[in-house]
């Protein structure tokens, strides 16, 4: 069966410290992969999408990239994070696009 | 892309009654799919809404696209504690993105 990974569940870093969240999704190839951001009480902001190996689309201008370096590997990266920020981080996986399965997500608290 | 409107925000039921959450698009959507998300987690997919005019029902909940395929509505009977949670409509435009509205967040009275 799929399964997808996500960590750590929570983080909290100082402003301007890099941050590196890792997804991992198991039983499927090729899957779409996906970084949504959740504020506190609001809805899901898509930030990075994958549709393979090396291809990212960014949706949202801002201090955060995406990599993807394996098939099954989505990574959200920072090198300076800022207060705003702060926020619940959700990776997605599909793979015929009936339905997203998310992780259980990183909530992300900048101090 | 699409922009999702939905509401209520907030929903504060009676345990035993009906409620209705509605979603709206700014364009025609290639499909319509609704999430489930408790307190604390993370969305569930509940179900995919393809045709004009569509209803498919769960149990206890009603889902239902509209005949242009810019709108739908999720109806819950007979609420229960267990329906506690925020619900997303997501629209699905042909560029295969996935919009999702702000949710309507559900509380139950016993």
């Amino acid at each position: 069966s799929q399964t997808i990974h996500q960590w750590p569940a929570t983080l909290v870093q100082p402003v301007g410290s890099p941050l590196s969240l890792e997804c991992t999704v198991e039983g499927t190839s090729n899957p779409n992969l996906y970084w949504y951001r959740q504020a506190a009480g609001r809805g899901l902001q898509l930030l990075f999408y994958s549709v393979g190996i090396g291809q990212i689309s960014s949706e949202v201008p801002q201090n955060l990239s995406a990599s993807r370096p394996q098939d099954r590997q989505f990574i959200l990266s920072s090198k300076k994070l800022l207060l705003s920020d702060s926020g619940f981080y959700l990776c997605a996986w599909t793979v015929d696009f009936y339905g997203y399965t998310f992780g259980s997500g990183t909530r992300l608290t900048v101090v | 892309g699409q922009q999702v409107m939905q509401i209520p925000q907030y929903q504060h039921v009676q345990e035993g009654e009906d409620f209705t959450t509605y979603c709206n698009s700014s364009t025609t959507l290639s499909n319509i799919q609704w999430y489930k998300q408790r307190p604390g987690g993370h969305p569930v997919f509940l179900i995919q809404l393809v045709k004009s005019g569509e209803v498919k029902k769960q149990k206890r909940l009603t889902f239902q696209f509209g005949e242009a395929k810019k709108n739908s509505s999720l109806h819950i009977t007979a609420t229960q504690t267990t329906d506690v949670g925020t619900y997303f409509c997501a629209g699905q435009g042909v560029d295969y993105k996935l919009s999702f509205g702000a949710g309507t967040t559900v509380t139950v009275r016993a």
